[in-house]
């Protein structure tokens, strides 16, 4: 199976900071990934797909980036409600895994 | 609107069974991929089966594989989710998930509120 590693596993921030979370696939994964939010309490729900394609909906602040085995999840300034914690997931096989977590907590 | 409802979850002793049920609704559920997704008690996303449109196609992790079968009822749009001798480290919420439309599973574009499965004697 592709394991997914996301860097770093908590990150503490301020409102309006630019943040960056980092997900490393063991193998190539090509742009098959996904980024998630879970908010908490929530079910998770989905910010990007195909590395870099926005989901409808989700503000612009929020972008991705990568392809191969590197990725990366930018929020350019941080607002209240994406205090959360962020999840990728690789599809390019059909045996999913998604990475541990990055929980982004209030600074 | 969307809509995925599971039920079925609770408390069950090792080694027994219990069948998650996901009642789908706000689309045409025969049209798209189906998941199964858990998460531990304050843990990350473990992807544990998805399932095509027809139900020709059906994968699972490894952890689960010979246990645990998921099936669907297009004529219902029900999702369900068998699951057999059951473990302590199966314990977690279970999430129904709606994949893509196209011919290969993967994002989970849309997420029920989860059922909890508890395993403990």
């Amino acid at each position: 199976d592709i394991q997914m590693t996301q860097s770093p596993s908590t990150l503490s921030a301020s409102v309006g900071d630019r943040i960056t979370i980092t997900c490393r696939a063991s193998q190539s994964v090509d742009t098959w990934l996904a980024w998630y939010q879970q908010r908490a309490g929530k079910a998770p729900k989905v910010l990007i797909y195909r590395a870099s394609s926005l989901e409808s909906g989700v503000p612009s602040r929020f972008s991705g980036s990568g392809s191969g085995t590197e990725f990366t999840l930018t929020i350019s300034s941080l607002q209240p409600d994406d205090f959360a914690t962020y999840y990728c997931q690789q599809y390019i096989s059909y045996s999913l895994t998604f990475g541990g977590g990055t929980k982004v907590e209030i600074k | 609107e969307v809509q995925l409802v599971e039920s079925g979850g609770g408390l069950v002793q090792p080694g027994g069974s219990l069948r998650l049920s996901c009642a789908a609704s706000g689309f045409t559920f025969s049209n798209y991929w189906m998941n199964w997704v858990r998460q531990t008690p304050g843990k990350g996303l473990e992807w544990v089966a998805n399932i095509n449109q027809d139900g020709s196609q059906k994968y699972y992790v490894g952890s689960v594989k010979g246990r645990f079968t998921i099936s669907r009822d297009n004529t219902q749009s029900s999702l369900y989710l068998e699951m057999n001798s059951l473990r302590a480290e199966d314990t977690a919420v279970y999430f129904c998930t709606r994949g893509p439309g196209g011919p290969n599973g993967g994002v989970s574009y849309s997420w029920g509120q989860g059922a909890l499965v508890s395993v403990s004697s």
